[in-house]
């Protein structure tokens, strides 16, 4: 069965590091990957767009890589501060249907002073 | 524009109740989309809509559930009879994904959620 899986479901780290989580999928065809964040109590808000035939994606401090051979996509956030703060989701649409997005768990990442 | 919009907010209502949630997705979208929210579970899909036409609602629960949406601006998800166990944030989210092969980034603006307590 196709299943999307955020590995850690928490993550602490000292503000101004770099912040690495990582998305793994298995029985997919992805077309493409997004990342999500959201803060407690409000909806997700995206990030962030990585296609099957792109390696990397930046947005000022974030960094996305896909590999399709690893089946796995890592986000990363550097120089972190305390208001990064929040929980990542990634998602998935398969080639097979591109509008379905299929969401992973999550990752609560935690930026201490 | 003012985001996706869902009603309500807050629903507490006891077993074996009607539940009705509502949502308007953002004017111009062709997708639209209902997760549900939980700790256990995640941010499952559970059904969604092209152009007012519903495409995949494998993620439905079990025949309880049901949505529809009679125009563009607007969709319901009906939850009859309710249980404990349905307790949980439902959000919709809305897209555009016309030019998603020309470049476009496919993302899901969703709404605040509606946050049902089943008792």
């Amino acid at each position: 069965s196709q299943k999307i899986e955020q590995n850690s479901e928490a993550l602490n780290i000292q503000e101004g590091k770099t912040a690495t989580l990582t998305c793994n999928y298995t029985n997919y065809s992805p077309a493409y990957l997004q990342w999500y964040r959201q803060d407690p109590g409000r909806g997700p808000v995206f990030l962030l767009l990585i296609r099957e035939n792109e390696k990397e994606k930046r947005k000022e401090r974030l960094k996305v890589t896909f590999d399709t051979t690893l089946k796995q996509s890592l986000f990363h956030i550097t120089a972190s501060q305390p208001a990064d703060s929040a929980t990542y989701l990634c998602a998935l649409a398969a080639y097979s249907s591109a509008s379905k997005i299929i969401f992973g768990s999550g990752t609560r990442l935690s930026i201490r002073p | 524009d003012a985001g996706v919009i869902q009603s309500p907010r807050h629903e507490v209502t006891e077993m074996g109740q009607e539940v009705t949630l509502r949502c308007k997705p953002i004017s111009g979208h062709d997708y639209l989309f209902w997760y549900r929210q939980t700790m256990m579970r995640g941010l499952e899909l559970l059904i969604y809509f092209n152009n007012n036409v519903p495409i995949d609602d494998s993620g439905m629960p079990e025949d309880r559930f049901s949505a529809k949406m009679p125009n563009a601006s607007f969709s319901t998800l009906k939850i009859q009879p309710s249980e404990p166990r349905d307790s949980a944030v439902y959000f919709c989210a809305s897209s555009n994904m016309r030019d998603l092969r020309q470049g476009a980034r496919g993302e899901l603006f969703f709404g605040e959620g509606s946050r049902l307590t089943v008792l």
